[in-house]
């Protein structure tokens, strides 16, 4: 059974204190490792996809990168609106005859001025 | 370009009513998917389909049931519904099981509570 476990489960930072997240995952055979965003009241939206060990990606103050336990979101110099919560979730060869999609916990990012 | 549409936003449910909750899709995508989110739980698969008239049981699909006549629309209902089922339900779809890049099509939830 495909398993992911994210921490911290809430993080605070200041305006421009980089920090990382940390998303470690147990699948039999990893298809996709995928991060979203999630703001209050609204559903998550996608921020990338990692297939396989190496593999990084970037978008404005952010990088995901991914090993073959676990995958990292980092944030640099992040500002107040990069406040939310930021989901981890992979799918293994198991999940592939429905898509299914399995989720951590998430963490909780708030950043202060 | 709607995408998903869930209905309705929120809803406050005396124990043992029944609701059904509203999915609906767009984008013509085959794979539709029913989440609930608790807190510190993340998100759990309840139902999906596979395509129009299928349905299938997730990780926690006790006490719901599901239904897929058309394509672009996905229902969850609750028959008789219990305090433990409070969570924001989610629905998602996907053009098929290989997921594309970008994974799954989120619609914005349903805040549910049941007292």
């Amino acid at each position: 059974e495909d398993q992911v476990t994210q921490s911290p489960e809430a993080l605070r930072l200041q305006e421009g204190e980089s920090s990382s997240l940390n998303c470690s995952y147990t699948v039999s055979g990893l298809r996709g490792l995928f991060w979203y965003r999630q703001d209050p009241g609204k559903g998550p939206e996608f921020l990338f996809t990692l297939y396989s060990a190496g593999e990084e990606k970037e978008k404005e103050r952010l990088k995901a990168t991914l090993t073959k336990k676990e995958s990292f979101l980092h944030i640099t110099a992040p500002k107040p609106e990069d406040s939310a919560t930021y989901l981890c979730a992979v799918q293994g060869a198991g999940g592939t005859s429905y898509g299914k999609l399995t989720f951590g916990q998430g963490t909780i990012l708030t950043v202060h001025p | 370009n709607a995408g998903v549409t869930q209905t309705p936003k929120f809803r406050v449910l005396k124990t043992g009513q029944s609701m059904t909750l509203l999915c609906a899709q767009d984008m013509n995508h085959e794979y539709m998917y029913w989440y609930r989110q608790d807190p510190g739980m993340g998100l759990r698969l309840i139902h999906y389909s596979v395509g129009e008239g299928t349905t299938a049981k997730g990780e926690v699909p006790d006490g719901y049931n599901v239904s897929r006549l058309k394509k672009q629309n996905f229902l969850l209902g609750l028959e008789s519904a219990a305090p433990s089922q409070t969570s924001v339900y989610f629905c998602a779809s996907s053009y098929s099981r290989d997921l594309p890049s970008h994974g799954y099509t989120f619609g914005s939830g349903t805040r549910l509570t049941v007292v």
